[in-house]
This record gives C-alpha cells, sequence and structure tokens, in this order.
C-alpha cells in the first residue's frame, strides 16, 4: 500500500532551528512536496523534490533521498508565525498525491 | 503566482438540503482539478479527481450521488453536496492543476469553503 509518515506534533523555540521528517511509501515516484497549513486555511506551496539533495529558499530549506524513501523539511530562524500544520504529499506513478496526515508546529517564545 | 478561489468561503445550511462550491483557477487554464475534505486536527482526504470534459474519478468511499463534480470550462470546477447531514461538516478544499508543463504537477489551492450543516 501507499504512506506516508510523519511525525504528529513537534515543540521548538522562537528563533532556533527543526526538522520535520516525513518517510514514504508509493507506488512509482515522481517528487515530494512539502505544504505549509495554518489553521483554518488552505495549504500553501513550500517545496518541491525529485532529485536527491538540498533545495535552500530562504529561512527553509527540503531534503530528499529517494533511495531511503525519505525527506525532511528544515526550517530556520523560526518565528512565531511559522506554527502551523507542515504537510508532507509524494507523487506517485499516476501523478496523484499521496498526503501525509500533517505535522503540527509549535513555535514557543 | 497562480491563483484559485472558492465560494463560498463559509456556508451553513439545514439537513436535507443541497449546497454548490464553485472553484476557479483565476490566471492559469487547469485541465485537472481535485477536491479534498479535510475534518478538525485531519490531513486532507482526497474526494475526487475532475477533468475539464469528463466524469470525475472519485476515491473509494466518496458516494458520487451524494457528491456531485462538473468540470464544464478549463476555469471552473463545481461541487454539489446534495442533501447535506451534519456529517458532511467539514472544510472543502479545491485544488488546481495548471495546463502548462513548468507546472505540471504542483497545485495549487483554494481557500477553503468550511460548510456546517445543521
Amino acid at each position: 500500500g501507499q504512506n506516508i509518515d510523519q511525525p504528529t506534533e513537534m515543540t521548538a523555540t522562537e528563533g532556533a532551528i527543526v526538522q520535520i521528517n516525513c518517510t514514504y511509501q508509493t507506488s512509482g515516484f515522481n517528487g515530494l512536496f512539502w505544504y505549509q497549513q495554518h489553521a483554518g486555511e488552505a495549504p500553501t506551496f513550500l517545496s518541491y523534490n525529485v532529485l536527491d539533495g538540498l533545495e535552500e529558499k530562504g529561512r527553509f530549506s527540503s531534503f530528499l533521498s529517494r533511495s531511503k524513501g525519505y525527506s525532511y523539511l528544515l526550517l530556520k530562524e523560526l518565528q512565531m508565525k511559522d506554527s502551523a500544520s507542515y504537510l508532507c504529499a509524494a507523487l506517485d506513478s499516476n501523478y496523484q498525491l499521496i498526503w501525509g496526515a500533517g505535522t503540527k508546529l509549535i513555535i514557543k517564545p | 503566482g497562480a491563483v484559485v478561489s472558492q465560494h463560498p468561503s463559509r456556508v451553513i445550511c439545514k439537513s436535507g438540503t443541497s449546497v454548490k462550491i464553485e472553484c476557479r483557477s483565476l490566471d492559469f487554464q487547469a485541465t485537472t482539478m481535485f477536491w479534498y475534505r479535510q475534518f478538525p486536527k485531519q490531513s486532507l482526504m482526497l474526494m475526487a479527481t475532475s477533468n475539464e470534459g469528463s466524469k470525475a474519478t472519485y476515491e473509494q468511499g466518496v458516494e458520487k450521488d451524494k457528491f456531485l463534480i462538473n468540470h464544464a470550462s478549463l476555469t471552473l470546477s463545481t461541487l454539489t453536496v446534495t442533501s447535506a447531514h451534519p456529517e458532511d461538516s467539514s472544510f472543502y478544499i479545491c485544488s488546481a492543476r495548471a495546463q502548462t508543463s513548468g507546472d505540471l504537477y504542483e497545485q495549487y489551492f483554494g481557500p477553503g469553503t468550511r460548510l456546517t450543516v445543521t
């Protein structure tokens, strides 16, 4: 079956760094997405990785290892507004997004 | 960037009535639109995939006669919840996939519609 695993909840301190991990098992693989979702709002796109390695975009970076079925989202210099759920989603062989349950990130002052 | 709108943003209806939700891609053509449902503290659940001009493909467990999807143009898809019941109360989100090859795999999300059935 197809499966995405990510931690349910994480807590971090303002100004610190946090890494949110995601492992996936899909029928075929055409890339991995990370989305941010604030409570009561729709998801917004953060990153897309299809090749192994690290993609950096400002304070946010995303890493992919296809051989390990593993990705992480790294958030630096955390701000209170980064408190949100972070959704990992893998694109399978049919170009269908398989969604993780999301990781709720709580930022403390 | 690509913008997707949804209307209405919130709707309250009585049990047994029908509600229509519109999803529009404002500045791009969307060959494929997706409808999701999200219950509190849960992840997105894909309900159906609709391609312009053809019938929607529903996920297992989603009643196609209850959730009517129409994708009549490259910029508009509608979801009608027929004979709504309180258990249909949820956050409904649409997303659209752009037609251009450069954006082939990214989905752009609408702001969502909060449906409350009383």
